[in-house]
């Protein structure tokens, strides 16, 4: 059971948004910054979004993050199928003193 | 260019003891927070521990406190972790990451590590 709460699944047309959605508490989310990950099969993760709207050099503007309280939001606009990938929003958690994942968000591009 | 290159994995019976390794290069190691991470046979990421730049400060999962060790050797550019006690639940592939504006920016392949009799 994670500490960070995704939805296991989402699905989408080629060219259509789609959102992934992160839920914690006040120890982590709360109050802590959020980063994205994406992790197409059988590779490493690749950061998609750090401190919970930035994106690295590289990284498509089609990819947004934001933050509300203790959630946090990844999109993904214009679709594509090599977007199809599993999705983690991952932060700190102050009460645990460790960082924290969430179980992840599998993206199938139809 | 960044790279991490962990080494180290192996299949080890419970109870045993692994020693990983990563080396990076392409970057000033000692300026950054480096963290471990795994991911269990087609399970999600699990944070595992990371460590300051001087070695300072250590966080660990629960899970491994008190059985593995995170250390890191400057001078060399390799950041290590101890595992001790193994157990069948700590399989996974383990990723080496820099830690970069609270997040990791940068991860390594991973090396497999398998805990079985």
């Amino acid at each position: 059971q994670s500490v960070l709460t995704q939805s296991p699944s989402v699905s989408a047309a080629p060219g259509q948004k789609v959102t992934i959605s992160c839920s914690g508490s006040s120890s982590n989310i709360g109050n802590n910054y959020v980063s994205w990950y994406q992790q197409l099969p059988g590779t490493a993760p690749k950061l998609l979004i750090y401190t919970n709207n930035k994106r690295p050099s590289g990284i498509p503007d089609r990819f947004s993050g934001s933050k509300s309280g203790t959630s946090a939001t990844l999109g993904i606009t214009g679709l594509q199928t090599g977007d199809e990938a599993d999705y983690y929003c991952g932060t700190w958690d102050s009460s645990l003193s460790a960082g924290v994942f969430g179980g992840g968000t599998k993206l199938t591009v139809l | 260019e960044v790279q991490l290159v962990e080494s180290g994995g192996g299949l080890v019976q419970p109870g045993g003891s692994l020693r990983l390794s990563c080396a990076a290069s392409g970057f000033t190691f000692s300026t950054y927070w480096m963290s471990w991470v795994r991911q269990a046979p087609g399970r999600g990421l699990e944070w595992v521990a990371n460590i300051k730049q001087d070695g300072s400060e250590k966080y660990y999962v629960d899970s491994v406190k008190g059985r593995f060790t995170i250390s890191r050797d400057n001078a060399k550019n390799s950041l290590y972790l101890q595992m001790n006690s193994l157990r069948d639940e700590d399989t996974a592939v383990y990723y080496c990451a820099r830690d970069n504006y609270y997040a990791s920016d940068y991860w390594g392949q991973g090396t497999l590590v398998t805990v079985s009799s």
